[in-house]
């Protein structure tokens, strides 16, 4: 089976710009979450979308948003960027909403000057 | 908010010592899941603990989840330098309204150095 794809694999945005990162969840997996992970610390939790609905978002303001196609693949938007959103951005697929069996993508690297 | 403190930040051993990293938390969780990470890519799930008191084994990895399902710790028994990389404790939430019961809170991570 296959695993988790996400692309591109680095980005160099401007601030104020923004982006789309994209994520191919694993076969047969209904939820994507998505993560940021800034250097030096664990993963912070943006959202989760389970049937293409959010279910479940973390401390991250509106500029952070998603969404999730009939095919479970997943886009995460971030507008009008800023310095801190420097960081990896890690999606992960599984095949229940609840926390269990996660399995990450490679991440993308998003660098703002 | 959910807090999971993880300790030591960084390890640095010889091949052949043992070593453990603790994460602790004042919240009570459903699960706690230990992954690593190498570098330029996401992380691998090695362990998923449940009940409160659980042990399991992976090989040279034990891993414990407290009774009280607010802590866990990773023992790694005679450490390879193929061991090296980041670990990551992280905690799902026990199930209530309300709750993004699908968010996982990661401890900040342990960077662990294995030296031949």
């Amino acid at each position: 089976e296959t695993g988790v794809t996400q692309s591109p694999t680095h980005l160099i945005k401007t601030r104020g710009q923004q982006v789309t990162l994209r994520c191919s969840s694993q076969s047969g997996h209904n939820t994507v979450s998505w993560y940021q992970q800034a250097l030096g610390q664990g993963p912070q939790f943006i959202f989760q979308y389970y049937r293409e609905e959010e279910n479940g978002r973390g401390n991250f303001p509106p500029r952070f948003s998603g969404l999730q196609f009939p095919n479970y693949s997943s886009e995460l938007n971030v507008n009008a960027l800023e310095l801190d959103d420097s960081a990896l951005y890690l999606c992960a697929s599984s095949r229940t909403p609840g926390g269990y069996g996660y399995t990450f993508g490679s991440g993308t690297r998003l660098t703002v000057v | 908010t959910q807090l999971l403190e993880q300790s030591p930040q960084f390890l640095s051993i010889q091949e052949g010592e043992n070593l453990t990293v603790y994460c602790n938390s004042s919240s009570v969780f459903s699960s706690l899941q230990w992954y690593r990470q190498e570098p330029g890519e996401g992380p691998v799930l090695l362990v998923t603990v449940v009940t409160g008191g659980e042990v399991k084994k992976l090989k040279r990895l034990t891993f414990q989840f407290g009774d009280a399902r607010k802590d866990s710790s990773l023992h790694i028994t005679a450490a390879q330098p193929g061991d090296t990389g980041l670990y990551l404790c992280a905690g799902a939430p026990v199930r209530s309204v309300g709750t993004s019961y699908g968010k996982l809170t990661f401890g900040q991570g342990t960077i662990l150095t294995v030296h031949p």
